[in-house]
């Protein structure tokens, strides 16, 4: 089965950039979307096929996949940021949804 | 605007069985493939399973720890989405969520709803 690794954890001071990896075998051959969640809520869609933003995302979240690992990159961190993100893809050789483990971001 | 909202949680002994329900609004119902998607408390998200419309085939997928136990089905003249869960173990711990968008993506999701299957 397909497999997304995901860092437990990283850490950004206030206003730095934030870069949360997301790897996979060839995985720049697949849409990888990403979602935000904060404690006690339901995540939230924040990058979808790659690159896009849904409506009412800030234009500081921004995506980027290639080879074998995709990046969620956060500019300019704030405070509220503070959250565990997911990345997700659909592997079509099994057709099951896969989702990496998670990344806690801590604003420090 | 759209809503989904999961009901049906609540506590269960091991081997015991739960159907969870999503009710939809604010998009056609009948065109969305679904998922539901689970996080065991303090874990990460784990996809569940996945159906599609119907004018799509109907297909039902599910995740290698579900499989043979959980059944997603769909009443579309009620907007509503139904996970029957079966032989249940602690492993199943979980809050359940509902899931749909465009894609391989979930743009929406529930509020969940919590099963706690306790022996």
């Amino acid at each position: 089965s397909y497999v997304l690794t995901q860092p437990p954890s990283v850490s950004v001071a206030p206003g730095q950039t934030a870069r949360i990896t997301c790897g996979g075998n060839n995985i720049g051959s697949k849409s990888v979307h990403w979602y935000q969640q904060k404690p006690g809520q339901a995540p939230v869609l924040v990058v979808y096929d790659d690159s896009d933003r849904p409506s009412g995302i800030p234009e500081r979240f921004s995506g980027s996949n290639s080879g074998n690992t995709a990046t969620l990159t956060i500019s300019r961190v704030e405070a509220g940021d503070e959250a565990d993100y997911y990345c997700q893809v659909w592997d079509g050789s099994s057709d099951h949804v896969v989702f990496g483990g998670g990344t806690k971001l801590t604003v420090l | 605007e759209v809503q989904l909202v999961e009901s049906g949680g609540g506590l269960v002994k091991p081997g015991g069985s739960l159907r969870l329900s999503c009710a939809a609004s604010g998009f056609t119902f009948s065109n969305a493939w679904m998922n539901w998607v689970r996080q065991a408390p303090g874990k990460g998200l784990e996809w569940v399973g996945r159906i599609q419309s119907k004018t799509d085939g109907g297909t039902t997928t599910y995740a290698a720890p579900v499989e043979g136990r959980f059944t997603i089905s769909r009443d579309d003249s009620k907007s509503t989405l139904h996970l029957q869960m079966n032989s249940l173990n602690t492993e199943d711990t979980a809050m359940y969520y509902c899931t749909t968008g465009s894609g391989s993506q979930s743009y929406y999701w529930g509020q969940g709803t919590l099963v706690t299957v306790y022996s």
